[in-house]
């Protein structure tokens, strides 16, 4: 069982916007700004897309954002294009057993 | 970006020990932290361990012991070995370098493995 949530999918047409969430608790995501995105295309490796929660690395467009509140923390992509459509995976740190936690992914589709 | 290339044996048999090789190109192992990672549809991706640049290692521990991470500078690779393989060790192993920023972000991925473990 994955140790961070997410919904297993979300849906939302193109041009809109749409946040994903993912849960921890307070030894992970509460406790630490070392949250990550990673947007992963079929057949393909995940690529990282944000990290600190809300940093983007070079080369990856502004419409993705981070933020977080409490044990939860959030991916906003906008302006949503057909290129979009993939399994975005949320990870943090963890002062747990563990030092680097996963979700089990979102599956995003983009009407 | 850099390039890594996993190899390895893409069938393996339960009790047995899986050796996967990672091949790096434009960056030098002898930089940065690398880690291994896999997939399983059910488990999402789970980070199994990592090798830095003094050569200091780092293991998931629900992984009970059986992995073990190593380099070879001179080859520019870097090595996981797993041992008594359950067919719950089926997944696609991945390699990363861990970001600048922090090792934990990872910033370049190999194409991905599948290995299966045959019961």
């Amino acid at each position: 069982q994955p140790a961070l949530t997410q919904p297993a999918s979300v849906s939302a047409s193109l041009g809109q916007s749409i946040t994903i969430s993912c849960t921890g608790n307070s030894r992970d995501i509460e406790a630490y700004d070392y949250v990550s995105w990673y947007r992963q295309h079929p057949g393909e490796a995940p690529t990282l897309i944000l990290f600190d929660v809300n940093k983007r690395p070079s080369g990856i467009s502004d419409r993705f954002s981070g933020s977080k509140s409490g044990d939860t923390a959030s991916l906003t992509i906008s302006g949503l294009l057909v290129e979009d459509e993939a399994v975005y995976h949320c990870s943090s740190f963890s002062g747990g057993k563990t030092d680097v936690l996963f979700g089990a992914g979102t599956k995003l589709t983009v009407l | 970006q850099d390039e890594l290339q996993e190899s390895g044996p893409g069938l393996v048999k339960a009790s047995e020990t899986l050796s996967l090789t990672c091949s790096v190109s434009s960056a030098s192992v002898r930089s940065h932290f690398w880690s291994w990672l896999r997939q399983t549809p059910g488990k999402g991706l789970e980070w199994i361990a990592y090798i830095n640049d003094v050569d200091r290692t780092n293991y998931n521990p629900s992984l009970n012991g059986r992995a073990s991470v190593s380099k070879d500078t001179s080859k520019n690779q870097i090595f996981l070995t797993l041992t008594s393989l359950t067919t719950t060790d089926t997944a696609v192993y991945y390699c990363a370098r861990g970001s600048p920023v922090r090792w934990l972000y990872f910033d370049s991925w190999g194409p991905g493995m599948l290995v299966t473990v045959s019961s």
